[in-house]
């Protein structure tokens, strides 16, 4: 079946504008989850949503870094004001339900350059 | 916080040879544990996990070992292949359920 898709696959971006990067999680996984991984920090997490809430936000750098999710489905990341620490490779992941025995599938990721 | 450790890299090894990363990990509770693999140009994707002390994942000829009283959870191999360049994450899955992962090992097999 079909896999975790994000979009877009890249985008450059001018230093101040506001970005949106897309997930669509596996059908029927209920739990999502931000993740960016750059070459100074490795892999952090960023939020993480049960259905359509977030129980968890604290991985999210700064106010500038916002993200929903609608219809315990698709989600948007929202970075604004970017700057150039915000380039990173953004992943999302999704999992069959909460809890720490299940497995997280990852989308390929969005690659950001902030110029 | 939680926190995991692995082998710092690169690891370059010929064909065949055998091979350990190491990884530990710090976490109140008793995590679940799992290595992910990338390969070059692609995801993230689950090489193999363990739920429980003393529980052993496998996949691909790989495996790892979860050891409670060490809190570890080192990757092995017995023989390894060019196929098996990539770069290897050793993470925990903390109660609140986000997983945490170490910096990464960039293995390259050699022919």
């Amino acid at each position: 079946g079909a896999g975790v898709s994000q979009s877009p696959s890249n985008k450059v971006t001018e230093k101040g504008k506001d970005v949106e990067l897309r997930c669509d999680p596996i059908s029927g996984h209920t739990a999502l989850y931000w993740y960016r991984q750059s070459l100074g920090q490795g892999l952090e997490f960023l939020i993480y949503f049960q259905g359509n809430s977030a129980p968890d936000k604290s991985g999210l750098p700064s106010d500038r870094f916002s993200a929903e999710r609608t219809g315990g489905s698709v989600s948007t990341l929202t970075i604004q004001r970017t700057q150039q620490e915000d380039s990173a490779v953004y992943l999302c992941a999704s999992s069959y339900a909460q809890g720490k025995g299940y497995e997280q599938y990852f989308g390929p990721g969005t690659r950001l350059t902030v110029t | 916080g939680d926190s995991v450790t692995q082998m710092e890299g690169p690891v370059t090894l010929s064909e065949e040879a055998c091979l350990t990363i190491n990884c530990t990990y710090t976490a109140t509770g008793y995590p679940s544990l799992f290595w992910y693999v990338q390969y070059p140009g692609e995801g993230l994707q689950l090489l193999l996990k363990a739920t429980k002390a003393d529980d052993k994942g496998s996949n691909k000829g790989f495996e790892a070992t979860y050891r409670k009283e060490t809190t570890s959870f080192h990757l092995e191999k017995g023989s390894v292949q060019v196929s098996d360049s990539a770069v290897y994450f050793c993470a925990l899955s903390s109660p609140a359920q986000k997983l945490v992962f170490g910096q990464g090992t960039r293995l390259t097999i050699n022919p």
